[in-house]
């Protein structure tokens, strides 16, 4: 089946840089997402890697390997802001399904 | 504004008593999608539908049913609610094909199924 796994929980504090791994054993995907969630919220869009490599979006960086099958979320400058679930998704080729990490909780202490 | 709206947003219910969540979007989306986020399970997908009239079962479609009859619709219907489904649903929408990446979730729907 399709999986992708996430460490459950990290911690970091202010201003710190943290990186948010994301293993899976599924082939044939578009791209990798990445999602946040604050407590009581909805998920929201981070990033998207569609290719290998390294994409940039302010303090948030994502990265993807397909041959590691493997990508991470970087996160530098860290806010008390970000403390939130994160999540990576990707996106089936043949079913159109986006399937999801079993989410990683950061909490940023100051 | 673009948004996706679900209702109601917080549901209390008894075993087998039938409901209906609504979802709508108005960002001309082409996907829509129903979720279920569970503690230390994520979120995992009930039913999706790539236009209308054409919906898919997700992982977890077990006592779920949907329908797309309008673009902008898609409710989730509950025939005979029983205490396993008490959880979180979200709806969410997206351009589709390989762009449905980027999805935009409504604000969730708290339910518990006494």
């Amino acid at each position: 089946g399709q999986s992708l796994e996430q460490p459950s929980e990290v911690t970091a504090v202010e201003g710190a840089i943290v990186q948010i791994n994301c293993t899976y054993q599924t082939s044939g995907f578009y791209g990798l997402s990445w999602y946040q969630q604050h407590d009581g919220g909805a998920p929201t869009f981070l990033s998207y890697n569609a290719l290998d490599g390294l994409e940039e979006t302010g303090r948030f960086s994502s990265f993807l390997s397909r041959s590691d099958s493997y990508g991470y979320l970087l996160l530098q400058e860290l806010q008390m802001k970000d403390s939130a679930s994160y999540f990576c998704a990707v996106l089936s080729y043949n079913t159109d399904k986006l399937i999801f990490g079993t989410g990683t909780r950061l909490q940023v202490f100051p | 504004e673009a948004q996706v709206t679900q209702n109601p947003r917080y549901l209390i219910t008894v075993t087998g008593k039938k409901l209906t969540v609504t979802c709508s979007q108005n960002m001309n989306h082409e996907y829509m999608s129903w979720y279920r986020q569970d503690p230390g399970l994520g979120l995992r997908q009930i039913y999706y539908s790539m236009n209308v009239e054409v919906t898919d079962k997700g992982d977890v479609p077990e006592g779920y049913k949907v329908s797309r009859k309008e673009k902008r619709n898609f409710p989730l219907i509950l025939e005979s609610p029983s205490p396993n489904q008490t959880s979180l649903y979200f709806c969410a929408s997206s351009r589709g094909g390989d762009l449905s990446y980027e999805q935009y979730f409504g604000p969730g729907t708290r339910l518990t199924v006494t």
